[in-house]
């Protein structure tokens, strides 16, 4: 089966630690994105990628940083600097970046105490 | 600034009824494309329809349907014999390209209970 995995599905950190959150893709897409999504609201954008080697801040990028070694695998790191990351976070992936419908995995739950 | 309002915070039916979900956006573009996603309790974001903005005939996906009215920037969500299985967040999105880079909008969303 195709699609987007993110794990964990649940994470809980301390303050002042980063943490790192996976997101795969077996669609062999070439643009992945990173969004928050906080009650109430809509998604933001954290980061994107359009090309392996390749990524662009979105609206939020502050206190976060991203990879993209490999077509399939875009991790997000969360860092000490982000200063709310209590957030629930969604991956997802494009045939290219475009006018394209965005594939989304079933998000991660980061918790910080 | 290009934004996309949702002026429902929740909506509830009952079961086999038929549901409407407004959706406006604000932009100068001709070109974009507008999406309407849902979001079940999993949180599992799942697309449920898209239209072009240069087609004129509104988009349909089974008791899915949209109506487009792009001089007036609205994009609404028809649910037609709604089911439990419908209850969930939805979302608007609107994308076009802006500053050299495809950029995906997202209204606050609607949250739609079906009531049996």
């Amino acid at each position: 089966d195709g699609g987007i995995t993110q794990s964990p599905k649940y994470l809980f950190r301390k303050e002042g630690q980063n943490v790192t959150l996976s997101c795969e893709q077996n669609l062999n897409h070439d643009a992945m994105y990173w969004y928050r999504q906080d009650p109430g609201q809509g998604l933001r954008l954290i980061y994107y990628s359009q090309i392996v080697n390749d990524f662009q801040k979105g609206d939020i990028a502050e206190g976060y940083s991203v990879s993209r070694e490999k077509k399939e695998s875009f991790p997000l790191t969360v860092t000490s600097a982000q200063k709310n990351p209590t957030a629930f976070y969604l991956c997802a992936s494009s045939i290219s970046a475009g006018y394209y419908e965005q594939y989304f995995g079933p998000g991660t739950r980061l918790t910080v105490t | 600034a290009q934004t996309v309002t949702q002026s429902q915070p929740e909506m509830s039916v009952q079961e086999a009824e038929t549901v409407t979900l407004s959706c406006t956006y604000d932009t100068s573009e001709n070109n974009y494309y507008l999406f309407w996603y849902k979001q079940p309790p999993s949180r599992q974001m799942i697309l449920v329809i898209r239209q072009e903005a240069y087609k004129q005939q509104n988009a349909t996906e089974n008791r899915f349907s949209v109506n487009f009215q792009k001089a007036a920037k609205s994009f609404s969500l028809k649910i037609s014999d709604s089911q439990l299985g419908d209850t969930a967040m939805y979302f608007c999105a609107f994308m076009n390209w802006v500053d050299s880079n495809y950029q995906l909008i997202w209204g606050a969303g609607t949250k739609l209970i079906i009531k049996p």
